[in-house]
C-alpha cells in the first residue's frame, strides 16, 4: 500500500514564525502536491513538484515556498506565518502518466493532513 | 480555468437506501476524474479513478460514471450504511499534473 506521511497532525505557531511542514511518500512517485483545505473553498493547490528540485506554482502560492531535495520528500515552508494561513494542509503524491507529449497524473494518494493554527 | 461543482452540498438518507452524488466540470478536456472520501479531520482516500476513455468504474457497492461531453460524473452508492457517512469529493485532471477539486458532498446515513 502507498503510504504518505506528514510530520505533524496538529501544529500551533505564532504570527511571524517560520514554519516547516514535511511530507514523505514511500512509493517512488514522481509527483508530489501541497494543498490547503478551508471550509466552503475546498482543496486549493499551493505548489506541486514533478521531479526532484522541480516545482510549479499552483493556484495560491503567495506566502509559501517548497523544497524537494529528495524524490520521497516534499516540504512546504511558510516564511513568515500569518493568521490567514490557519488551515488544514494536505500532501499528496502520484505517478506520472505519459500521453504522447503530455504528462498527467495517475491516482493521487493523500497524507493524513496537518491542522495548522497561527495565533 | 477548470471549475468543479458538486451538488448537493449535504445529503441525509436512511440506511439501506441507494443514492447518487453528482459532480460537474466546465472544461470537458480532461484526462481522468477521481472520486475521494474524506472522514472528519482526516486526509482523502481514493475511491475510484475513471480515465477519460472510460464510461464507468465499479468497486464493491460503488459505481462511478463519466460523461465527458456533458461535463458530468455521478457516484452511485448501493445499499448505504452508516459507515458510508463522510464527505465525498470529485476531482478532474486536465493538462498538467494537477487535479481540480469540487467542494464536496457531505453524506449522512441514518441508522
Amino acid at each position: 500500500d502507498v503510504k504518505v506521511t506528514q510530520s505533524s497532525r496538529y501544529l500551533v505557531k505564532r504570527t511571524g514564525e517560520k514554519v516547516f511542514l514535511e511530507c514523505v511518500q514511500d512509493m517512488d512517485h514522481e509527483n508530489m502536491f501541497w494543498y490547503r483545505q478551508d471550509p466552503g473553498l475546498g482543496l486549493r493547490l499551493i505548489y506541486f513538484s514533478y521531479d526532484v528540485k522541480m516545482k510549479e506554482k499552483g493556484d495560491i502560492p503567495e506566502g509559501y515556498s517548497v523544497s524537494r531535495e529528495k524524490k520521497e520528500r516534499f516540504s512546504l515552508i511558510l516564511e513568515s506565518a500569518s493568521t490567514n494561513q490557519t488551515s488544514m494542509y494536505l500532501c499528496a503524491s502520484s505517478f506520472s502518466l505519459v500521453y504522447g507529449r503530455d504528462t498527467n497524473t495517475d491516482t493521487q494518494y493523500f497524507g493524513p493532513g496537518t491542522r495548522l493554527t497561527v495565533l | 480555468k477548470q471549475e468543479v461543482t458538486q451538488i448537493p452540498a449535504a445529503l441525509s438518507v436512511p440506511e439501506g437506501e441507494n443514492l447518487v452524488l453528482n459532480c460537474s466540470f466546465t472544461d470537458s478536456a480532461i484526462y481522468n476524474l477521481q472520486w475521494f472520501r474524506q472522514d472528519p479531520g482526516k486526509g482523502l482516500t481514493s475511491l475510484l479513478l475513471i480515465q477519460s476513455s472510460q464510461r464507468e468504474q465499479t468497486s464493491g457497492r460503488l459505481n462511478a460514471s463519466l460523461d465527458k461531453s456533458s461535463g458530468r460524473s455521478t457516484l452511485y452508492i448501493a445499499a448505504s450504511q452508516p459507515g458510508d457517512s463522510a464527505t465525498y469529493l470529485c476531482a478532474v485532471s486536465g493538462t498538467g499534473n494537477q487535479f481540480y477539486f469540487g467542494t464536496g458532498t457531505s453524506l449522512t446515513v441514518i441508522p
